[in-house]
């Protein structure tokens, strides 16, 4: 069974820094690009970054670019997203999710669980 | 950035009734176009990918279609279980970006 688990959310303070983290386990990481997507309780989704599989390249959404950094770690099955200057508006919930590499769709087909960011003073 | 505009915002049926909802991308992406069913509390999940692929496990009362750059999620007979928030997402290029949603209520 494929599992995707994120950790490291939790209350921080405006301007602070969070990281989080999405362990993989039953899926051959190598084989998947890997996103971060995130969702304000009761609003939509929001596509937040993504990551090749050899991590070389990364794309960001505006609204974080300069300030959030996703990594991965392929000898631990283990994706990142470091977070920092963080604002009120990125209180969400936080979704990591995997692309296989080559598919027809780009399509994300595995997610976790989600883990909450809550940024207030 | 490709805009996507999901309609109608919500929606509300009944167990078997015929479900249409739409996605419009604001410029071309070809067939890259997914779909995802949330339901309250949970992780979304893949329903659709490449515009009318059925992602294994979905029931094939999912379907999907494409008229241009107007694309269609229909649900041939609504069951209890599918009564959830669904999301459209273009995969052309990055910001990848998703739809606002449709809630599909019971009437």
């Amino acid at each position: 069974e494929v599992q995707l688990v994120e950790s490291g959310g939790g209350l921080v303070q405006p301007g602070g820094c969070l990281r989080l983290s999405c362990a993989g386990s039953g899926l051959t990481f190598t084989n998947y690009w890997m996103h971060w997507v995130r969702q304000v309780p009761g609003k939509g989704l929001v596509w937040v970054s993504r990551i090749s599989v050899d991590g070389n390249i990364t794309n960001y959404a505006d609204s974080v670019r300069g300030r959030f950094t996703i990594s991965r770690d392929n000898a631990n099955n283990t994706l990142y997203l470091q977070m920092n200057t963080l604002k009120v508006e990125d209180t969400a919930v936080y979704y990591c999710s995997s692309e296989p590499k080559a598919s027809p769709g780009r399509q994300l087909n595995y997610w976790g669980q989600g883990t909450l960011v809550t940024v207030s003073s | 950035d490709i805009r996507m505009t999901q309609s109608p915002s919500s929606l509300s049926a009944s167990v078997g009734d015929r479900v249409t909802i739409t996605c419009r991308a604001s410029q071309s992406i070809g067939t890259y176009l997914n779909w995802y069913q949330q339901k309250r509390g949970k992780a979304p999940e893949l329903l659709i990918y490449a515009t009318s692929s059925l992602q294994s496990g979905v029931p094939s009362r999912f379907s999907g279609s494409v008229s241009g750059t107007d694309f269609t999620l229909t649900i041939s007979s609504l069951q209890a279980e599918d009564f959830a928030t669904y999301y459209c997402q273009q995969s052309y290029s990055t910001p990848r970006t998703f739809g606002q949603g449709t809630k599909v209520e019971i009437q």
